[in-house]
């Protein structure tokens, strides 16, 4: 059973640029989640994919988007990048009907950099 | 809304012994459930232990044990035994209504020496 895959792994933007982060589910699991960590933070939610579908959005404006694939692999996408937008970003994906007691699987994470 | 307060930025402790990392958190649902992270330096998140709000027991995984004190709204990690590999950021973490989104605390680092 292969885990949650990221990638790539580090990227170097400059501001204004846009950016596509990949994420392979573990097998069998139909829900993908992505969160930022700044340095030094815990994570923060960005959004939420559920059988192809968004199924909830943090605090983060619509230059951030997401897709989720037939086979359940996910793209977070970012437009117009700022120097905040810096951080590790982490893919978890989990199986079922999202619920309070679901455990998330991480992926190690892509650490985007903008200069 | 959700809020995960973590008061440890870091922790030491010697190999072998016991040591317990806090966490406080605060929320008006009656239903949520608790969770704690390891992240070593790889960034990988790894799952530890979780505990419903309607658990009566304390939840326990090997070595790692949550204390749970709901009227004080605290879910406190405690390892037993530690390890060298023990050494990375903990995260402790809530999970809200409706869907798995997770709010984190800002994390507690532990160091285990030999």
């Amino acid at each position: 059973e292969t885990g949650v895959t990221q990638s790539p792994t580090h990227l170097i933007k400059t501001r204004g640029q846009q950016v596509t982060l990949r994420c392979s589910s573990q097998s069998g699991h139909n829900t993908v989640s992505w969160y930022q960590q700044a340095l030094g933070q815990g994570p923060q939610f960005i959004f939420q994919y559920y059988r192809e579908e968004e199924n909830g959005r943090g605090n983060f404006p619509p230059r951030f988007s997401g897709l989720q694939f037939p086979n359940y692999s996910s793209e977070l996408n970012v437009n117009a990048l700022e120097l905040d937008d810096s951080a590790l970003y982490l893919c978890a994906s989990s199986s079922g009907t999202p619920g309070l007691s679901e455990k998330l699987f991480f992926g190690s994470g892509t650490q985007l950099s903008v200069l | 809304a959700q809020k995960i307060t973590q008061t440890q930025p870091g922790m030491f402790v010697q190999e072998k012994e016991a040591v317990t990392l806090d966490c406080t958190y605060d929320t008006s649902d009656q239903s949520y459930g608790l969770f704690w992270y390891k992240q070593p330096s790889s960034g990988e998140m790894i799952f530890l232990i979780y505990q419903g709000s309607y658990d009566e027991q304390n939840a326990t995984e090997g070595r790692y044990s949550l204390n749970f004190q709901k009227a004080r709204k605290s879910a406190n990690l405690v390892i037993s035994a530690s390890q060298l590999g023990d050494s990375a950021m903990y995260f402790c973490a809530m999970s809200a209504t409706g869907f798995q989104k997770l709010v984190f605390g800002t994390g507690t680092r532990l160091l285990v020496s030999p």
